[in-house]
Parts: structure tokens; sequence; C-alpha cells
């Protein structure tokens, strides 16, 4: 079993459509979470960045992170096409290096 | 754009061949960090150095090597290459202050024949 788990989707949404995506994860030393973006044979941009449990909103961009749970979401409110992209949840442990583990990503497709 | 750079984008070899990617990072940043991305395993970490210095290993084969120079760019050395070797081969860079964002550079694609 991988340490982060996500959809690989794809998933279509109309434009203007709040965007659900999700991680879960086993490994409970992790305390820094990320969301990052990669359109097609680009690399990856940061989105959101948090640290253990709670929100942080940026713009349309809302990180969501339940450590109790293991499980972290990105909300994107009013989607556009220009977020069509793979979204790739990234995590590591605090200390000891900074070793990111990803998750495999969701590809999204905002339709006009 | 990061501001991490990487050379070639693209590189086609044959089986058996060396390649060295080469990585620049930030500026100001002082750790590398290597990726391997390919479309069943996803992003999986290589290695990091710091300032010179090998400072993680993640699930790197033998066959692969990386270094940092004193200017602080990177070069990753794949020999012996395999067909499944073929992928994607992503910089990223950070600096030391505490919270570490990684930035992404554009990636390496490369094609093993």
């Amino acid at each position: 079993q991988k340490e982060v788990e996500q959809d690989p989707g794809p998933l279509s949404v109309p434009e203007g459509a709040i965007v659900s995506l999700n991680c879960t994860y086993s490994n409970s030393a992790f305390q820094y979470f990320m969301w990052y973006r990669q359109y097609s044979r680009k690399g990856p941009e940061l989105l959101m960045y948090t640290y253990s449990s709670g929100n942080k909103e940026d713009g349309r961009f809302t990180a969501q992170v339940d450590k109790s749970s293991k499980y972290i979401s990105l909300f994107i409110r009013d989607s556009q096409p220009s977020d069509s992209a793979t979204y790739l949840c990234a995590m590591r442990e605090a200390g000891g290096g900074n070793k990111l583990t990803f998750g495999t990503g969701t590809q999204l497709k905002v339709e006009l | 754009d990061s501001g991490v750079t990487q050379t070639p984008k693209h590189l086609i070899t044959a089986t058996g061949q060396r390649v060295t990617l080469r990585c620049s990072p930030r500026s100001g940043d002082l750790s590398v960090y290597w990726y391997q991305q390919s479309l069943d395993q996803g992003l999986q970490f290589l290695i990091q150095y710091y300032n010179g210095e090998e400072r993680a290993k993640g699930n790197i084969l033998e066959r692969f090597s990386a270094q940092q120079f004193p200017d602080l760019h990177s070069e990753l050395n794949l020999s012996s290459l395999e067909l499944g070797d073929s992928a994607l081969y992503f910089c990223a860079s950070s600096s030391e202050t505490g919270e570490e964002t990684q930035y992404f550079g554009p990636g390496t694609r490369l094609l093993v024949l």
C-alpha cells in the first residue's frame, strides 16, 4: 500500500463549479502538506502549503488538513478552464531532510 | 517561471548508455532535489543535496548518482540505461529558512530506446 493515496480521476466539471480534491495518507509523522498543480509537460507548481491540521485559504483555493483522519483536501471555487491540470498532493515529515512524498495526482478538466 | 533551470529538455538514447542531466537551483537556494516521474509510479524522490553534501536518499538505483558542485548546480548521472528508466526527471530547489518550499524546474524528458 502506498503512503499517500490519491484518486487519479479524470475529474470533469463545468466552469464555475466547486472542485474537491482529496488525499489520504498512512504515515502519522507527516507534518507539512502541500498541493501542487502540474500542467501537461510542465514542472509541478506549488499552490498551497500548510503545517499540521487546519484550513488555509488563498484566493479561490482552500486547503484543509485533518490529521486525526489522515486526510487532506483542496477546494477550488469558481473553477475556470485554466484550472484544467493534474493536481498533486505532497507531504513531508518534520526534520530529517526535506523529502516529499507525492500522491499520484488527480487529473482535472474544467469544461466551458 | 520557478527560477529553477534544467537541461536538456529532451533526451533520447539507447539502452546501456549513460546520460547526465543538469540542474541550476533558484538564486540563493542551497538544497537541490531530484525526482523521477513515470506514468505508473508518479513522482518519486531520488536524492537531496544541501550545499554540496548528500542530505537524503530515496529510491535511487545504484546505476544512478548525483552531485552538487560549489556553484550549487547539480548533475544527475544515469548509467547502464534500461527501457524502464524512460521518465520525466525533475529537479527542485529550496532555501533553508524554516518553511522549505520546494520549487520545481521544467524537467528533462528521457526516452530510452
